[in-house]
């Protein structure tokens, strides 16, 4: 199975501040990527599909990145809504896996 | 607008057995794949099992197979979930969740979950 390494696990930040989250598969994905935005008590909400399409409704300041093993997601401009957890989430040959997380906390 | 409740979720005590159900509407079921998805609390989201529209394949995870079966009722627009030989730790919320179409890469809805506690 494709195992999916999150970094970091928790990351402090403010708001207006620019953000990277980094996922990294265990074999080539090629942009078989998503990334999904949890809070509290709430299910997953889907940002990005296929590593870098933007979901319908999603703010522009959310944007994926990379293929292969290698991927980003990157919030440009963070605001007060965005503190949550982010989970990355491969598909290969009907085997589906998530990352382990991202919390994002205030600084 | 694309629903899925989920619903069966409660207190099982360990070996037990259990039946999940997501109600689905808003969008032709018979054409799309469909998804189980669990968070064990306080812990990520894991992957538990997907069928195929028709119902003729379904996909778990591996340390789940031959403990829980998916499948789904078309005429009835809903999703199951049979879990036995429950254990502690598949205490969680499972959330049913809808895939993309095609290539099911990817979840565009999901249920607001049923929570599932093992204990004694």
């Amino acid at each position: 199975d494709i195992q999916m390494t999150q970094s970091p696990s928790t990351l402090s930040a403010s708001v207006g501040d620019r953000v990277t989250i980094t996922c990294r598969a265990s074999q080539s994905i090629s942009n078989w990527l998503a990334w999904y935005q949890q809070k509290p008590g709430k299910a997953p909400k889907l940002l990005i599909y296929m590593a870098s399409s933007l979901e319908s409704g999603v703010p522009s300041r959310f944007s994926g990145s990379g293929s292969g093993t290698e991927f980003t997601l990157t919030i440009t401009g963070l605001q007060p809504d965005d503190f949550a957890t982010y989970y990355c989430q491969q598909y290969n040959d009907y085997s589906w896996t998530f990352g382990q997380g991202t919390k994002v906390e205030i600084k | 607008e694309v629903q899925l409740v989920e619903s069966g979720g409660g207190l099982v005590q360990p070996g037990g057995s259990l039946r999940l159900s997501c109600a689905a509407s808003g969008f032709t079921f018979t054409s799309y794949a469909m998804s189980w998805v669990r968070q064990a609390p306080g812990k990520g989201l894991e992957w538990v099992s997907t069928i195929t529209s028709s119902g003729g394949s379904a996909y778990y995870a591996d340390s789940l197979r031959g403990r829980f079966t998916i499948s789904r009722d078309n005429s009835k627009n809903t999703l199951y979930l049979q879990m036995h030989s429950l254990r502690a730790e598949d205490t969680a919320v499972y959330y049913c969740a809808k895939p993309s179409p095609g290539a099911a890469s990817y979840y565009k809805a999901w249920g607001q979950g049923t929570l599932v506690t093992v204990s004694s």
